[in-house]
């Protein structure tokens, strides 16, 4: 069975940094670009950062220069750094696997992240 | 304010079909997919139309897309009360190089 699972959110103070990381199983981690989408309570989906197998990197605008995405083929791991957090991303982040032509087939259960003093 | 434009919420009686319009531009679904997602209350997205039209498997033919020029949209036949989800366009902007979701659409089954 395919499983997304993310780990490492949690409360945060403004300013803080957070790492995320997404471990993957039941696919062919290495052959698919993988994503961090998050949706803020009450709101909708938000695409943030992807990276492809040949480790190219997009980010959304809303996190470029403060989150930096990346993958560990050999751990069949996916990270997201995130630094100088403010209360605007305070979300939940899931992590979506992408097998081509930029649709997200598997999606983990989302990692809770708070940004509050 | 989303680059794709959904109406923020449809309803229809069971058994009936509803229909959901995802507008862009000539940067995004004028030249590039357009997948379709579902997430029920409190679970994560679910895939149910790619590249288009396209549906993974398990999917029912209930649900069908289409597109032209820079609008897709969103068919589902047979409504059940099961279906009362959050639903969302998605596809890549060439302007933007990015990812960029609509705003989402409320199904709400009468």
């Amino acid at each position: 069975d395919v499983q997304l699972v993310e780990s490492g959110g949690g409360l945060v103070k403004p300013g803080g940094s957070l790492r995320l990381s997404c471990a993957a199983s039941g696919f062919s981690f290495s052959a698919y670009a993988m994503n961090w989408v998050r949706q803020a309570p009450g709101k909708g989906l938000e695409w943030v950062s992807s990276i492809g197998s040949g480790n190219d990197k997009y980010y959304a605008a809303s996190v470029r220069g403060r989150f930096t995405i990346s993958r560990d083929n050999a751990k069949n791991s996916l990270y997201l750094q995130m630094n100088s957090l403010s209360a605007e991303d305070t979300a939940v982040y899931y992590c979506a696997g992408e097998p081509g032509n930029s649709y997200f087939l598997h999606w983990g259960q989302g990692t809770l992240v708070t940004v509050s003093s | 304010q989303s680059v794709l434009t959904q109406p923020p919420s449809v309803s229809a009686a069971p058994r009936q079909k509803v229909t959901i319009s995802c507008s862009g531009s000539t940067s995004n679904i004028g030249i590039n997919y357009v997948c379709w997602y579902q997430q029920l209350p409190g679970t994560a997205p679910k895939l149910i139309i790619y590249e288009d039209y396209k549906r993974p498997s398990g999917i029912p033919d209930r649900f069908s897309a289409s597109k032209s020029g820079t609008s897709a949209t969103l068919d589902i036949t047979g409504l059940q009360t099961g279906d009362e989800a959050d639903y969302y366009c998605k596809t890549w902007d060439s302007s933007l190089s990015g990812k960029v979701f609509g705003g989402g659409t409320k199904l709400t089954v009468l």
